[in-house]
């Protein structure tokens, strides 16, 4: 079972650039979370996605970012024109799905490893 | 609004001692609490859960935390620490088990041998 698989580990952009992040949910998983740690900080949510639908992105700034779960293929999250700002781990996380809340497990989530951002 | 406090960025303990890890929320509904580890270059790894059934929960690798409601507080302990032990540990809660986790800003476990 090779859990929540991120890549790039580490991705380095200049200020302008785009970034672009994936994610690999846990097999059998059909939910999919984006959380962002910023230096200091905890980990708060972005977005959560299932296949081809965004459920909530009430986390997501409103501009430059976007996420996306295709049919096919992993989870991205997307950072147009990256600044600064933006230097942080990214953090992916899945589920089974999201009834019967965390003592059935299906919102117990499961985080893959993240990927580390850095904007010159 | 709901949140999650850690006390101690940074905790060092002797290998053999007993490991504390604090944490406090704030939750105007009922919280469902984690604590997550993190081994260096890895994911996070759920250690243990409180999901409204008994307030003392035990978890994996000889972890253990207890839900007070009264100190809104679910701390973690271990009774001797190993070396294995060394990480990073996230509490976090979940108002009503939603998937929107508050995550606090981590503690950071050295074991001195």
């Amino acid at each position: 079972n090779a859990g929540v698989m991120q890549n790039p580990r580490h991705l380095v952009r200049r200020r302008g650039q785009e970034a672009r992040l994936r994610c690999s949910p846990m097999k059998g998983h059909s939910h999919v979370y984006w959380y962002r740690q910023l230096p200091e900080e905890g980990l708060k949510f972005m977005v959560y996605l299932q296949k081809e639908n965004i459920i909530d992105e009430s986390g997501m700034p409103k501009e430059r970012f976007s996420a996306e779960f295709p049919k096919e293929g992993p989870s991205i999250l997307r950072i147009q024109q990256v600044v600064r700002g933006d230097s942080a781990a990214y953090f992916c996380a899945s589920s089974p799905g999201t009834g019967g809340g965390p003592s059935s497990g299906a919102n117990v989530l499961t985080f893959g490893a993240g990927s580390r951002l850095t904007v010159l | 609004a709901q949140s999650v406090t850690q006390l101690g960025s940074h905790v060092s303990v002797s290998e053999g001692a007993l490991v504390l890890l604090r944490c406090n929320y704030s939750s105007s509904v009922p919280p469902y609490l984690f604590w997550y580890v993190q081994y260096p270059n890895q994911g996070l790894q759920l250690l243990l859960k409180y999901t409204s059934a008994a307030t003392l929960v035990k978890g994996i690798n000889g972890f253990e935390a207890e839900f007070k409601k009264s100190e809104t507080s679910f701390h973690l302990t271990k009774p001797s620490a190993h070396m294995s032990d060394a990480a990073e540990y996230f509490c976090a809660v979940s108002p009503s088990g939603t998937y929107k986790y508050i995550f606090g800003t981590g503690t950071r476990l050295k074991v001195l041998a």
